[in-house]
């Protein structure tokens, strides 16, 4: 079956522009997960969703940054106002019910920030 | 705050011998404890869990031990093969679904 996708691979943008970052998670999964990985380094939390609501938006960098998910399916991360700093792989994950159980992750966005 | 770290940042072993991986974690409130292993280009794998009310669980050729008593965590690999040089992670969580990484290892295995 289907796993984790995201769209698109590879972005680079100029500093200043919006972006959007999609995620199609496993059908049926309800958890939904966003990280961030600079070169090197570890994943960064950003934000989960269980459904559609996301209860812990606590690990989004700034307020350039946000996230939907609509029908409990596809999410979109939003960067607005991109910063050189935000060059980094973006990933995304889901699970099938959340708490306590593996996550699946796909292969990721790598985004460079001119 | 929340840490989850890691002792050695690079592990080189040979092909067939076993390898052991540490991570310390700060979260005294964790309860549910994970390896992932990332290989370059793709997202991270999940390869085995345990949560807090165990010290040992066994899965194929990987056995992760938690020692609460000091905070920490290790992943052993036995009779490692090439295919399993990655960087790896652990990760934690509290109560919830917030996972907070470790830095990784990375782990070479010679031939």
């Amino acid at each position: 079956g289907a796993g984790v996708s995201q769209s698109p691979s590879n972005k680079v943008t100029e500093k200043g522009k919006d972006v959007e970052l999609r995620c199609d998670p496993i059908s049926g999964h309800t958890a939904l997960y966003w990280y961030r990985q600079s070169l090197g380094q570890g994943l960064e939390f950003l934000i989960y969703f269980q459904g559609n609501s996301a209860p812990d938006k606590s690990g989004l960098p700034s307020d350039r940054f946000s996230a939907e998910r609509t029908g409990g399916s596809v999410s979109t991360l939003t960067i607005q106002r991109t910063q050189q700093e935000d060059s980094a792989v973006y990933l995304c994950a889901s699970s099938l019910q959340g708490a306590s159980n593996e996550q699946f992750f796909g292969p990721g966005t790598r985004l460079t920030v001119l | 705050g929340e840490s989850v770290g890691l002792h050695l940042p690079t592990l080189s072993v040979q092909e067939g011998d076993n390898s052991i991986i540490n991570c310390a974690y700060s979260n005294s409130a964790s309860d549910y404890f994970i390896w992932y292993k990332q290989e370059s280009g793709k997202g991270p794998q999940f390869i085995i869990d345990i949560r807090s009310n165990m010290d040992k669980r066994q899965g194929q050729r990987v056995t992760v031990l938690l020692n609460k008593t000091v905070k920490h965590l290790s992943l052993q690999i036995a009779a490692t093969q090439p295919g399993d040089s990655a960087v790896y992670f652990c990760a934690d969580q509290e109560g919830g679904f917030k996972t907070i990484f470790g830095a990784g290892t990375r782990l070479f295995v010679k031939a």
